[in-house]
């Protein structure tokens, strides 16, 4: 059973573009809520993250919205650039515990 | 400050043999997790350690073990090597346990 659901699986977006990728959890143990950018050949890289009690985080050109009633989260990148063209992956850590769940990703592919 | 590294990069083993891969954490984070990579399934967690200790487990068979070094340093084996074991194997590090940097892989082909 999947823990963390992820959509779409790819998006292409327009530079300048917003891009917004979505993610739904079930268990409610869950505690922190980061998002991963992965290159080709690379290792993910720490993009943002969030708790369970703010709705909203941002970081430069990135959003993370949490809707913890909804269970659901989502990235949102502002004014998308060519060079965010990169996989995400949105991940869930149960409370106390160092286990990560990981959604399946989302291609993202900004045209310029 | 020097990121994780892993060692080896890329690796060919035939189907029955097995495999040590080698993870070195960011200066002064003792928590040290293994994660399996493939098309497929995407990113599983396979265990974590944290001080020598195997502090948490993913759902992988037996043939996955890792131990964990007083430096740090961690290593993962995989025996008796089966064709589905072909994936990527990240490794990362942390000093809370919240914020996870990750290594950038070993690319494991068995053949």
């Amino acid at each position: 059973q999947q823990q963390v659901k992820q959509s779409p699986q790819s998006l292409i977006v327009q530079k300048g573009g917003i891009s917004i990728i979505n993610c739904a959890y079930e268990n409610t143990a869950f505690d922190y809520f980061p998002w991963y950018q992965q290159f080709p050949g690379k290792g993910p890289a720490l993009l943002i993250a969030i708790r369970p009690d703010v709705s909203e985080k941002k970081e430069g050109r990135f959003t993370i919205s949490f809707n913890k009633s909804a269970k659901q989260f989502s990235l949102h990148i502002m004014d998308s650039q060519p060079g965010d063209s990169a996989t995400y992956f949105c991940a869930a850590r149960r409370d106390n515990f160092n286990k990560f769940y990981f959604g399946s990703g989302t291609k993202l592919n900004v045209k310029p | 400050k020097a990121g994780v590294t892993q060692t080896p990069r890329y690796l060919i083993k035939t189907r029955g043999q097995q495999v040590t891969l080698s993870c070195s954490p960011i200066s002064g984070h003792r928590s040290v997790s293994w994660y399996q990579q493939t098309p497929g399934q995407g990113l599983q967690f396979l265990f974590e350690y944290f001080s020598e200790t195997q502090r948490n487990k993913g759902n992988f068979p037996g043939r996955f073990s890792g131990r964990q070094f007083s430096n740090s340093r961690s290593e993962m084996n995989v025996s008796t090597l089966e064709l589905g074991d072909s994936a990527l194997y990240l490794c990362a590090s942390s000093l809370t346990g919240s914020e996870q940097y990750f290594g950038p892989g070993t690319r494991l082909t068995v053949t």
